[in-house]
């Protein structure tokens, strides 16, 4: 079955970077691009941007234009999320998402981010 | 950037009525529209694309319409389960917005 599972929870300071992986199994991770979304708490959704895990192809929100990255590898089918200068405005929720047909069909578990002094 | 807006912001409900959820575009859209529905502290699960597909496994009760700039997501018969907040997502191009969210209580 299709999963994806992401890397566990973070405290950064501010300033600092930090990667959130998201490891996929059950389907051909080229084949279908993976999506990124936060969730601040209690606050609705956002969508950061995807990847193309068989070119490398990205593309971001205007938002993170110049502090997101990501990639991915393809031999463990896994996919990267790096976000820098962090700021307490970055502390949510991560989740990765595959895209079938332009839509997100299955969602990583989420991967909590926490920017604080 | 294209912006959604859903409406209304929160609602309550009572088991077996009839739900309305709208969600409109600032821009045309044709139907690259989806709905996801995140019932508390769970992952959002998708229930509509293509603004009227349902996804394989939703309950028939979930229905989505419109095309263009207004759609609508409505629930035939509300069931306890139902309560979460729902959320509209553009996806016709980059960036794939997504509308501020419905939080729907019974």
């Amino acid at each position: 079955q299709v999963q994806l599972v992401q890397s566990g929870a973070e405290v950064k300071k501010p300033g600092a970077s930090v990667r959130v992986s998201c490891e996929t199994s059950g389907y051909t991770f080229t084949d279908y691009y993976i999506h990124w979304v936060r969730q601040a708490p209690g606050q609705g959704l956002e969508w950061m941007g995807w990847m193309n895990p068989d070119s490398g192809g990205t593309n971001f929100a205007q938002n993170f234009q110049g502090r997101v990255l990501m990639t991915r590898d393809t031999t463990i089918h896994t996919a990267y999320m790096d976000l820098t200068n962090l700021t307490s405005d970055d502390t949510a929720v991560y989740y990765c998402a595959r895209e079938q047909g332009l839509v997100s069909d299955f969602w990583g578990h989420g991967t909590l981010v926490t920017v604080s002094s | 950037d294209i912006q959604m807006t859903q409406s209304p912001s929160s609602l309550s409900a009572s088991v077996g009525d009839r739900v309305t959820i709208t969600c409109r575009a600032s821009q045309g859209i044709s139907n690259y529209l989806a709905w996801y529905q995140q019932t508390p502290g769970k992952v959002p699960k998708l229930l509509i694309y293509g603004a009227s597909t349902l996804q394989s496994g939703v309950p028939p009760r979930f229905s989505g319409s419109g095309s263009g700039t207004d759609f609508t997501l409505t629930i035939s018969s509300l069931q306890p389960e139902d309560v979460a907040t729902y959320y509209c997502q553009k996806y016709n191009s980059a960036p794939y917005t997504f509308g501020q969210g419905t939080k729907l209580e019974i």
